[in-house]
């Protein structure tokens, strides 16, 4: 069955540092995956995709992520944090079939000191 | 685009009374999925519809949720004979049926309290 790991449930970074927050998959075949923010009281904002191709892949906000199929891995980067980056982070695969059901992980909360 | 609705944002209800929650997606999906989110928790599947037919229909839709889209375009979801565990977050999605299926734009949600 696929799933969705993020070990991460709470990560702490200075304003202005550099981010990871990881995410590992278990999918039989190539997966889609996405990785979505929820600020609070909001839905969810999807912040980028991956379908095939280049395993790095450019999002919105300065955010990326790398697609590393020996690790199961794909983690989420941004080189320089803002505080509006505080929210909460999930990591997402798309399931079998053409469905387009969604599996998240359990989320990351981000939070941001000035 | 104005994108995806919900509709109660926040709803409080009495165990044992019934509720029902609309959703309006983008209009030109044809894809419409609902997922529930616990405190702490990612959203989980609830249930989908690709026009008005209601595909698939997570193990988590006990009989007490029933959901429909009667003319392809809004969505509600009812739950009858509410549970305190049902208090939750009900989000709508709403997508193409082609690849970008995956590619889901979510409404804000509606909040469900169980008293």
């Amino acid at each position: 069955a696929q799933s969705v790991t993020q070990p991460d449930i709470h990560i702490t970074v200075s304003e202005g540092a550099s981010l990871e927050l990881r995410c590992n998959y278990s999918y039989g075949a190539t997966p889609y995956l996405f990785w979505y923010v929820q600020s609070p009281g909001q839905g969810l904002q999807l912040l980028l995709k991956y379908f095939s191709g280049d395993t790095l892949v450019q999002g919105i906000k300065g955010f990326e992520a790398e697609f590393k199929r020996s690790q199961s891995s794909f983690n989420l980067r941004k080189p320089s944090v803002h505080w509006s980056d505080a929210a909460e982070y999930f990591c997402a695969v798309g399931g079998s079939g053409n469905t387009g059901k969604l599996i998240f992980g359990q989320g990351t909360t981000l939070q941001v000191k000035p | 685009d104005t994108g995806v609705s919900q509709d109660p944002r926040h709803k409080i209800t009495k165990r044992g009374q019934n509720v029902t929650f609309r959703c309006d997606p983008i209009s030109e999906h044809n894809r419409l999925y609902w997922y529930r989110q616990t405190l702490g928790q990612g959203p989980e599947f609830l249930t989908y519809f690709q026009n008005e037919a209601q595909l698939e229909k997570s193990r988590l839709l006990s009989d007490r949720f029933s959901a429909e889209r009667p003319k392809g375009s809004f969505s509600t979801l009812e739950i009858q004979r509410t549970e305190q565990g049902d208090s939750a977050m009900y989000l709508c999605a709403s997508s193409h049926s082609d690849r970008s299926s995956y590619e889901q734009y979510f409404g804000p949600g509606t909040r469900l309290t169980v008293t």
